[in-house]
């Protein structure tokens, strides 16, 4: 059974770097795609990005400029970055195993971290 | 960027009820549209891939349909579980969209 863990700080200030970590069992992160997601508050759902099984990465053009989404494979562990925070950034961050080709296109995501909320206050 | 639209944005209903979602997308996507069923304070979780495949452990009341840029999620006898927020995603291009969401209330 694929379990998704994200962890990091619930609150980060204004400007600075959000970073936040998912840690993967039950399946090597040297396969499949896996995605970042976040859902502000009483909101919808937005794609953060991915880094695929090769490393390579993609990211969302709304974000691409503050993102890095980066792995540690001897730890099976995936990370997220996002600098010069603001209160828009105030969301409930999932890490997201993605399902489907080895292309990327017509993935799934499945299964889902249970997601953690990230506050950007003063 | 794919733009996903969702109706009607809630829908009230009766247990043992059948309602019918709706999913476009602003351009043709095959049959790469995605549902997920979200709960309150819950992660999202799959409920259907490529548009009509029920993935194990997925109730058969749940249908989904489409190809192109028209989509539909239909759930048949409605169960007090179902009550929840559904949302579609496609992911025939980057970036990855989702439809804004559908509230199914009691």
């Amino acid at each position: 059974q694929v379990q998704l863990q994200e962890s990091g700080p619930g609150l980060v200030k204004p400007s600075e770097t959000l970073s936040l970590s998912c840690t993967v069992s039950g399946a090597s992160i040297s396969s499949y795609f896996w995605s970042w997601i976040r859902q502000p508050p009483g909101k919808g759902l937005e794609w953060i990005g991915y880094i695929s099984y090769s490393g390579s990465s993609n990211f969302n053009p709304s974000l691409r400029s503050r993102v890095t989404i980066s792995r540690d494979t001897s730890k099976n562990q995936l990370s997220l970055t996002l600098t010069s925070v603001t209160a828009a950034d105030t969301a409930v961050y999932y890490c997201v195993r993605e399902e489907g080709s080895s292309s990327g296109f017509g993935n799934w995501f499945d299964p889902w971290g249970q997601g953690t909320l990230v506050t950007v206050s003063s | 960027d794919i733009q996903m639209t969702q109706s009607p944005s809630s829908l009230s209903a009766s247990v043992g009820d059948t309602v019918t979602i709706t999913c476009r997308a602003s351009q043709y996507i095959i049959n790469y549209l995605n549902w997920y069923q979200q709960k309150p304070g819950k992660a999202p979780k799959l409920l259907i891939s490529a548009a009509s495949n029920l993935p194990a452990g997925v109730p058969s009341r749940f249908i989904g349909s489409g190809s192109g840029t028209h989509f539909t999620l239909t759930i048949s006898s409605l169960q007090p579980d179902d009550f929840a927020t559904y949302y579609c995603q496609q992911s025939y291009g980057t970036p990855i969209t989702f439809g804004q969401g559908t509230r199914l209330e009691i």
